[in-house]
């Protein structure tokens, strides 16, 4: 059974602190891990991560993937109020007949205050 | 561009009701997907399919039931809800085979209360 685990589970921070949420992961055919932020509404799609070593960056935001240590972390930099949210990660399989199913993880949950 | 659209937004039902939660997307995207979200348990698949007339169950699904006669439309039933399905249930879907196979997009939600 694929397992993801986020830690920290929540996390307060103020605004301009730079945070980094972890993910670890245990899949049996690894294809790709992706991030998500959830504000009170629809999970939105950050990053896709399939190779290790090679970072991807949207503004402020960075994610990179371990292959052999199985894990990713996201940062953010500079963090505003509106980073507030949650974070999923989320692995899915390529055994079998995936049909892109994904397992996600229980989420970090960013507060960041002003 | 409407995307993924859920209906209703929010629904109050007695136990033992037949209750459906309706998708929609404008994509023409091969997969969809049901998940529920409930607190320390993240998001949990409940069925999947991979085009019309192809369904499969995921991590929980009992209690629910699913259909899928057109590609663009996948609805939940809860054949006879129970308080344990109280819980905030969202729709996805993704393009199908290729390299964006992964990626999910997701629809509003559905907020249920089974009193």
């Amino acid at each position: 059974e694929d397992k993801v685990v986020q830690s920290p589970l929540s996390l307060v921070v103020h605004e301009g602190d730079t945070v980094t949420l972890n993910c670890s992961y245990e899949v049996t055919n690894f294809r790709s891990l992706l991030w998500y932020k959830q504000e009170k509404k629809a999970p939105t799609f950050l990053f896709m991560l399939t190779s290790s070593g090679i970072e991807k960056k949207s503004g402020r935001l960075s994610s990179i993937l371990d292959k052999k240590e199985l894990f990713s972390i996201l940062n953010i930099t500079a963090t505003q109020t509106g980073d507030s949210a949650v974070y999923l990660c989320a692995v899915s399989n390529a055994g079998g007949t995936s049909y892109g199913k994904l397992t996600f993880g229980q989420g970090t949950i960013l507060t960041v205050h002003p | 561009d409407a995307g993924i659209t859920q209906s209703p937004r929010y629904k109050i039902t007695e136990t033992g009701r037949q209750v459906t939660l309706m998708c929609h997307q404008t994509w023409s995207h091969s997969y969809m997907f049901w998940y529920r979200q409930d607190l320390g348990h993240g998001l949990r698949l409940i069925y999947y399919s991979a085009a019309a007339d192809i369904t499969d169950k995921g991590e929980v699904p009992d209690g629910y039931v699913v259909s899928r006669s057109k590609t663009e439309n996948f609805p939940l039933t809860l054949e006879s809800a129970t308080r344990s399905q109280t819980s905030v249930y969202f729709c996805a879907s993704s393009e199908g085979p290729g390299s964006s196979e992964d990626i999910q997009y997701f629809g509003a939600g559905t907020r249920l209360s089974v009193l």
